[in-house]
């Protein structure tokens, strides 16, 4: 079975500059994450998506940030404009909704974004 | 706000040595606990969890942890390390009704 797969793995942007990150869930996952993670520091939930509802997005910065899942299966997290201070790994989990706050998340690779 | 507090940011032992990583979480109701750990090049992926029944839980890989309720801790152990335990750890808390909160993460190196 396919894992949780993203894309791309690597971008390098100037700030001011838009950019878009896709992520394609494990099959049958209903629940779709959004984390950013900076260097040195753990994952930090930026949007938790059951099936095309967004259903907490309360550390989503969004003067600048938006997400969708349209169909309830893949994903894109857009910054726009982004800013040196965007510059970390954006990782996209899913899990079954069956078990809700107990199910296992299971990760993608994560994109590596540097903003200049 | 929750929190999740993991006190050692590196760790370094010998192979064969006994590991205990700490995780404290700060939060007031039901919470669902788990440590996640990320080898080098790879995804994060899970180790262990526990949501409820016996506080000692096994994981893969010979690891367990002990969620300790008075103490709101989820600390993690290994009675004995590889090599190949050389990976980076993070706790993870996400409440009943609340959302996920990582710890900062545990880098773990193992000297052969």
């Amino acid at each position: 079975e396919a894992g949780v797969v993203q894309s791309p793995r690597y971008k390098i942007i100037e700030k001011k500059q838009p950019v878009a990150f896709w992520c394609n869930p494990i099959s049958g996952h209903n629940t779709l994450y959004w984390y950013r993670q900076n260097l040195g520091q753990g994952p930090e939930l930026l949007i938790r998506y059951e099936n095309e509802e967004a259903v907490d997005d309360s550390q989503l910065p969004k003067d600048r940030f938006s997400a969708e899942r349209l169909k309830g299966v893949d994903s894109t997290l857009k910054i726009q404009p982004a800013e040196l201070g965007d510059s970390a790994v954006y990782l996209c989990a899913s899990s079954s909704a069956a078990g809700g706050p107990r199910e296992t998340q299971y990760f993608g690779p994560g994109t590596r974004l540097l903003v200049l | 706000a929750q929190s999740v507090s993991q006190h050692n940011h590196h760790v370094i032992l010998s192979e064969a040595a006994s590991l205990e990583l700490g995780c404290n979480y700060s939060y007031g109701g039901t919470v669902n606990l788990f440590w996640y750990v990320q080898y080098p090049g790879q995804h994060l992926q899970l180790l262990l969890k526990y949501f409820s029944g016996d506080p000692l839980v096994k994981g893969i890989k010979g690891f367990e942890a002990e969620f300790i309720k008075s103490k709101f801790s989820f600390n993690l152990r290994k009675p004995s390390v590889q090599w190949s335990d050389t990976a980076e750890y993070f706790c993870a808390v996400i409440p009943n009704a609340g959302k996920s909160t990582f710890g900062d993460g545990t880098t773990l190196t193992v000297k052969p």
